[in-house]
């Protein structure tokens, strides 16, 4: 199983609500990252977490707070949202933080903020 | 052809033939590469790796090249096919960006049939 699973597909929320992505791996790995993706742009990373631990946090607003509850599960919890939040946001893992392994990606999650 | 400016560039191929995408990466302590397959509505996919004590990686109809010299990055694909079209993404990862993997623009390539 080589999968990352990210839910939902696609999310339309309002600058009020509150929402949160879900992203599951059974792979093992213990490094999972959060990549946000505008259209025609490459990902830009948003937060590392290694071993369950937040490692990295790219100077990402407060309006995103990740939170890692197990090795396998990676959230991202969303309040008060800007329009211009609205992207692609996509999840991966890889074996190791820091290791010369590759990330394996989720499908993404379209998120429109109205 | 290929274009460089302000939007993606971009190659455009026949199918069967040979396609060479480019990536000039811009840390030099960096010492491992990948390219990256984006379709439309996907997350990127897992083409290709290469550390930096390489210079050429062959796969499955797939060659990395990697000149340190000058930073720059290549990847070949043989005989391009129409499932080929996507975004080709380059990602770097290493030295002051520890655990960090950075994509760079990205390339739209086109097979036509």
């Amino acid at each position: 199983d080589t999968e990352v699973t990210q839910t939902p597909k696609h999310l339309v929320m309002g600058m009020t609500n509150k929402k949160s992505l879900k992203c599951e791996q059974h792979m093992g790995h213990r490094a999972m990252y959060w990549y946000k993706q505008k259209a025609k742009k490459p990902p830009e990373l948003m937060f590392v977490y290694s071993y369950e631990k937040l490692s990295i946090n790219e100077s990402v607003p407060s309006r995103f707070s990740p939170e890692c509850p197990n090795s396998s599960l990676l959230n991202l919890h969303l309040h008060a949202l800007q329009p211009e939040d609205s992207a692609l946001y996509l999840c991966a893992s890889s074996q190791e933080w820091g290791g010369s392994t590759e990330a394996f990606f989720g499908q993404g999650t379209r998120l429109t903020v109205v | 052809g290929e274009s460089v400016g302000l939007h993606l560039p971009t190659l455009s191929v026949q199918e069967g033939d040979n396609s060479i995408i480019n990536c000039a990466y811009s840390n030099s302590a960096s010492d491992y590469f990948i390219w990256y397959k984006q379709e439309s509505g996907k997350g990127p996919q897992f083409i290709i790796d290469i550390r930096s004590n390489m210079d050429k990686r062959q796969g499955q109809r797939v060659t990395v090249l990697l000149n340190k010299t000058v930073k720059h990055l290549s990847l070949q694909i043989a005989a391009t096919q129409p499932g080929d079209s996507a975004v080709y993404f380059c990602a770097e990862m290493g030295g002051t960006s520890y655990g960090k993997l950075t994509f760079g623009q990205g390339t739209i390539l086109t097979v036509h049939p």
